[in-house]
């Protein structure tokens, strides 16, 4: 399958600060690109899904002015979590698709602690 | 909305045991269905999928099949390694293939112990 990866694996940062995930699709054209974030124990939660080019479309119950996404090229999609408070500390994961639709491919994961 | 109840964990087995672990959903219409599994410190990877009721997904000698009646996708494999060790994800798209929005259980983790 795809290769994709997420910089940084894990970030501390103080409260009120911005955060910058990046996520790359190493080896594959990823026409589409979620962001899940996933609580202790609890399932993965989609936050939002980008297309590239275009606006990304936010979940239910997701602040899309906290939770910047861009989906610039079919290889790179950021996440920035804007004024960050400890409760958006979390494990956030990338998926991406290709244009068949057929499979998402994950990234391994950035865990965000806000102090 | 869509949802999907999985087994808590964790599981331990003894290696060579046999594994269900147990995943019911909830959809409308005809969801297609997967089975991911998450090494430590690597990404969630497919593991098998069904597209329609009665299918069976397999891999690496794990099953699962999709029963309609019982809106059910629970996963097996006869004999566990300590390598199975990971945490696996049921999940559903209502959507066709996975490469759409997927709802997702909560996780099991698996130990296979010697």
């Amino acid at each position: 399958g795809a290769v994709v990866s997420q910089h940084p694996s894990w970030v501390i940062c103080k409260s009120g600060t911005s955060v910058k995930i990046e996520c790359r699709s190493l080896d594959f054209q990823a026409t589409t690109m979620f962001w899940y974030r996933q609580f202790p124990k609890q399932s993965l939660m989609l936050m939002a899904t980008s297309n590239e080019g275009s606006k990304a479309t936010y979940e239910q119950g997701v602040e899309k002015d906290k939770f910047l996404i861009n989906h610039a090229s079919l290889t790179l999609s950021t996440l920035t979590v804007t004024s960050a408070h400890p409760e958006d500390s979390s494990f956030y994961i990338c998926s991406t698709s290709g244009r068949a639709g057929n499979e998402q491919f994950f990234g391994p994961g950035t865990r965000l602690t806000v102090l | 909305g869509n949802s999907v109840t999985q087994m808590e964990g964790p599981v331990t087995l003894s290696e060579e045991a046999f594994l269900t672990i147990n995943c019911t959903y909830t959809a409308t219409g005809y969801p297609s269905l997967f089975w991911y599994v998450q090494y430590p410190g690597e990404g969630l990877q497919l593991l098998l999928k069904a597209t329609k009721a009665d299918d069976k997904g397999s891999n690496k000698g794990f099953e699962a099949t999709y029963r309609k009646e019982t809106t059910s996708f629970h996963l097996e494999k006869g004999s566990v390694q300590v390598s199975d060790s990971a945490v696996y994800f049921c999940a559903l798209s209502d959507r066709g293939g996975g490469g759409n929005k997927l709802t997702f259980g909560t996780g099991t983790q698996l130990k296979v112990e010697l």
